[in-house]
């Protein structure tokens, strides 16, 4: 298996610009997170979903992030419009309830100017 | 709610020394999981180790070990014979599965790691 597949890889967009992350979790997975990383907050979870259905978007910062999953194979986290504090790698993880681990993505560095 | 603390924001030892990396966990559930992950230079998250709250038994993987102790809500993480390699940021985390299903980790500030040859 590729494992979680995250794209892109980098990011660099101006201030007000639409953005939008994308995150093919391992098959088989049920679940699938999105974190954010930043210096100040650490890692912190945004939300996720289970079979494909939003299950806690509590960590979603504002109405300007939204998130969806419209197949088991796909999901994008988007940004509208951006601002420089959104600046942060992203990362994608997807999990099975049956093993309970969490495979991450490799992250995708997003910088706002 | 859920939280996890690690101390040592960096700790800085020389090839060859033991190190051992802090982790304090605060949770209401009686049904959880501790998890470490380390996240090198290049920046990915590397999966380390899962343990369940009704599971007690320290674990060695090589130079790594990890001890878990339900009285003081501690799960450590210990590098023997520490490597250049080895240098990476730390983290520790939990996760609190509801309705028998996962849920998100909740992510401890991180240690730095550096070895030094």
């Amino acid at each position: 298996d590729a494992g979680v597949i995250q794209s892109p890889r980098h990011e660099v967009t101006e201030m007000g610009q639409e953005v939008t992350l994308r995150c093919k979790p391992i098959s088989g997975h049920d679940y699938l997170f999105w974190y954010r990383q930043t210096m100040m907050r650490g890692l912190e979870l945004l939300i996720y979903f289970n079979n494909n259905v939003p299950i806690d978007d509590s960590g979603m910062p504002e109405d300007r992030f939204s998130a969806k999953m419209p197949n088991a194979s796909f999901s994008t986290l988007k940004i509208q419009p951006s601002e420089p504090r959104d600046s942060a790698v992203y990362f994608c993880a997807s999990s099975s309830v049956l093993l309970y681990g969490y495979t991450f993505g490799s992250g995708t560095r997003l910088t706002v100017v | 709610a859920q939280k996890v603390t690690q101390a040592q924001t960096e700790i800085s030892v020389v090839e060859k020394e033991d190190v051992t990396l802090d982790c304090v966990y605060e949770t209401r559930d009686t049904t959880y999981y501790l998890f470490w992950y380390k996240q090198p230079p290049s920046g990915e998250l590397v999966f380390l180790i899962r343990r369940n709250s009704f599971d007690e038994q320290n674990e060695i993987s090589g130079r790594y070990s990890w001890n878990f102790q339900k009285s003081t809500s501690s799960f450590n993480f210990t590098i023997t014979a520490s490597q250049v390699v080895d240098s990476a940021v730390y983290f520790c985390a939990l996760s609190e599965p509801t309705g028998g299903g996962a849920d998100g980790l909740t992510f401890g500030k991180g240690t730095h790691l550096i070895i030094q040859p």
